[in-house]
């Protein structure tokens, strides 16, 4: 139990396009998905909350219009990179919370 | 400011001995300490957690110490494994009284057990 699933797993765009990741918990339903970010060799940074239903809030430093969120229902959120660059570089990894967060695979994103 | 702090950075250990990570707290309201695994290229996988109540948790080769006066806990990875090579995180959140349940994390320990 507790699957969480992230598609795509990897992505190569073009600088200046956007792409959507999709976050889904399989067997559960969460209230709460966060999505983070991951530099190679670093820790999970939390790029924002979101609650079903409601705005995602943000970390400081996130662009929340770079970054749209959506929590359209309880197994499923999106992350959509706008404008991406080669800076947005990075593995993107989302969890599903209950009591416990479970988190997805990742989605590795390089923007060229 | 790093709300959990990780030591070592890094850690080598030979197969059959024992790994201690450990993890260091200042904020009281936190009542959840989880441990998790990461293998490259992967998200990370819930090993196992501890609440404050007690101040051992042990599953099979992972065990959990906790110390809730010096506001620290520790990792002790049993008989390790060149299975158990990847990179750990320790983290901690306050459950009661918030909403939110955001994780903070350490900046991580990668393990190399050698056969």
């Amino acid at each position: 139990g507790a699957v969480v699933s992230q598609h795509p797993s990897w992505v190569i765009c073009k600088s200046g396009t956007s792409v959507k990741i999709e976050c889904r918990s399989l067997d559960f339903q969460a209230t709460t998905m966060f999505w983070y970010r991951q530099f190679p060799k670093q820790s999970l940074m939390l790029m924002a909350t979101s609650n079903e239903g409601s705005k995602a809030t943000y970390e400081q430093g996130v662009e929340k219009d770079k970054f749209l969120i959506n929590h359209a229902s309880l197994t499923l959120s999106t992350l959509t990179v706008t404008s991406a660059h080669p800076e947005d570089s990075s593995f993107y990894i989302c969890s599903a919370a209950t009591v416990t967060q479970y988190f997805g695979p990742g989605t590795r994103l390089l923007v060229l | 400011q790093q709300q959990v702090k990780q030591s070592p950075q890094s850690l080598i250990v030979q197969k059959g001995g024992i790994s201690i990570i450990n993890c260091a707290y200042e904020n009281t309201a936190f009542d959840y300490f989880p441990w998790y695994q990461q293998f490259p290229g992967k998200g990370p996988a819930l090993l196992i957690a501890i609440r404050p109540d007690v101040s051992e948790k042990k599953e099979g080769r992972f065990t959990i110490s906790f110390n809730k006066s010096a506001k620290q806990f520790s990792l002790h990875i049993m008989d390790s494994q060149p299975g158990d090579s990847a990179t750990y995180f320790c983290a901690a959140k306050q459950d009661r009284g918030s909403t939110l349940g955001r994780l903070y994390f350490g900046r991580g320990t990668q393990l190399t057990v050698w056969p």
